[in-house]
């Protein structure tokens, strides 16, 4: 069955470090995105891409950046990880650029920053 | 700047009641609403997506309805079981992007 997964589940961090978290589906999807979710904030958009050498900036990107060499994956790095960038990251894909059908969530990726 | 807002935080109910969970959102002119539960630890799974043209959209005992006018949501559980109990979020859309409210955490106790 065709999936979207996360690595790793869990990871410490010191500040300052660079960390990156994976992100690969097999849907063969066009889209992807990475959010964050923090108590009281709900998800929040980081970054996006609709295919290949595509990426956009989402509603709290600063700190984070992604590429996209394949369609398979989409990795978001941290370049020099903040005690503020704790938090659960989840990853998602859908289908086709512009349309609005259901986004499909990775199980996330719980970082903390020491 | 579109935000959503989902009222109550928190709702603790006892097994067999039927409940509604409320969503709101500030620009009328949406495109789609989706509605996700969430289990503590885990990922989103997708319940339900209800497309701008439509007024309500049913799965099972889920029932989620729309009223772009007013700007609000509302998701229908009728006769809620312990296993419904996790946290329900809904996500407008923005073109092909999510905004989501910060969800309601949901107790259903034998």
């Amino acid at each position: 069955d065709a999936e979207i997964t996360q690595s790793p589940r869990h990871k410490i961090t010191e500040t300052g470090r660079q960390v990156t978290l994976a992100c690969h589906q097999t849907w063969n999807h066009n889209n992807m995105f990475w959010y964050r979710q923090d108590l009281g904030h709900g998800l929040r958009l980081i970054h996006y891409s609709y295919g290949v050498q595509d990426t956009n900036k989402g509603e709290v990107s600063d700190g984070y950046s992604v590429s996209r060499s394949n369609t398979e994956d989409l990795p978001l790095t941290l370049e020099s990880a903040a005690s503020s960038q704790t938090s659960v990251y989840f990853c998602a894909s859908s289908p086709r650029v512009g349309g609005q059908e259901t986004q499909y969530f990775g199980p996330g990726t719980r970082l903390l920053v020491l | 700047k579109q935000e959503v807002t989902q009222i109550p935080a928190a709702l603790s109910v006892p097994e067999g009641e039927n409940l509604v969970l409320n969503c709101s959102f500030t620009d009328s002119a949406i495109y789609n609403l989706q509605w996700f539960r969430q289990d503590p630890g885990k990922g989103l799974t997708s319940l339900l997506l209800i497309q701008s043209s439509q007024r309500e959209q049913t799965s099972g005992r889920l029932n989620a309805s729309l009223d772009k006018s007013s700007g609000r949501s509302t998701l229908y559980i009728a006769a809620s079981q312990p296993g419904d109990s996790a946290t329900y979020l809904c996500a407008v859309f923005n073109t092909d992007k999510l905004i989501f409210g910060t969800g309601t955490r949901l107790q259903v106790f034998p």
